[in-house]
């Protein structure tokens, strides 16, 4: 089994202030990571993802994120939030090898305010 | 191209009904999920389909849930007799297979309300 633990669920943060929204996992198995957004009233979005190697990850949008195996992170950051950064963002995993089903955290929803 | 495309986008029924969500996946994606999002219960996969092999219903809540995928491409989630706690929006996705079988692609999702 494996779960996924987003510790913030509400992030305020002003325009232009660098943000770092926390992700933790746990599995048994080897795991692939994600990191998806949600604006309001739309589907979900790719935000990046881990597979192998490097571990620091960029992403669309000026987002990156950086998997520490010995801490079970993942962590999402963005050094310069955008008004339109404001959205639902949601930390997942898979298991390795073929294409699976994801489990997701509860997700963190960040507030960029002027 | 087109993406994820899912219908209707919003659904109110009364309880006891049966319903209907449907899911057309991106042209090409072997692989489908229907995922269940809720206020309670956050984001929770429901059902895998894979090309031919058999389904993954692991995360089906009830025997109420049932889903089916025609001809390896549109798909169907039927709620019988809704209960109240079945409202929530569905999500659905699609993935290619080989390397791009890691990243899915969802729909925009149909919002489920039962009264």
């Amino acid at each position: 089994a494996q779960s996924v633990t987003q510790l913030d669920s509400q992030v305020p943060v002003f325009e232009e202030a660098p943000v770092e929204l926390r992700c933790n996992y746990s599995s048994s198995v080897s795991v692939y990571l994600f990191w998806y957004v949600q604006y309001p009233n739309q589907g979900l979005q790719l935000l990046l993802k881990y597979l192998s190697g490097s571990t620091l990850v960029k992403g669309i949008n000026g987002f990156e994120a950086e998997f520490n195996k010995s801490q079970t992170s993942f962590h999402l950051r963005k050094p310069s939030v955008h008004i339109s950064d404001t959205a639902e963002y949601f930390c997942a995993v898979s298991h390795t090898g073929t294409a699976s089903k994801l489990t997701f955290g509860t997700g963190t929803r960040l507030q960029v305010t002027l | 191209g087109a993406g994820v495309s899912q219908s209707p986008s919003n659904k109110v029924t009364e309880k006891g009904k049966d319903v209907e969500l449907r899911c057309d996946p991106i042209s090409g994606h072997t692989a489908l999920y229907w995922y269940r999002q809720s206020l309670g219960q956050g984001l929770e996969f429901l059902i895998y389909f894979q090309g031919n092999s058999a389904p993954d219903k692991s995360g089906l809540p009830s025997d109420r849930f049932s889903a089916e995928r025609t001809g390896g491409s549109v798909s169907t989630l039927t709620i019988q007799r809704t209960q109240q706690e079945d409202s929530a929006v569905y999500l659905c996705a699609s993935s290619s297979a080989g390397t791009g079988a890691y990243e899915q692609y969802f729909g925009p999702g149909t919002r489920l309300t039962v009264t």
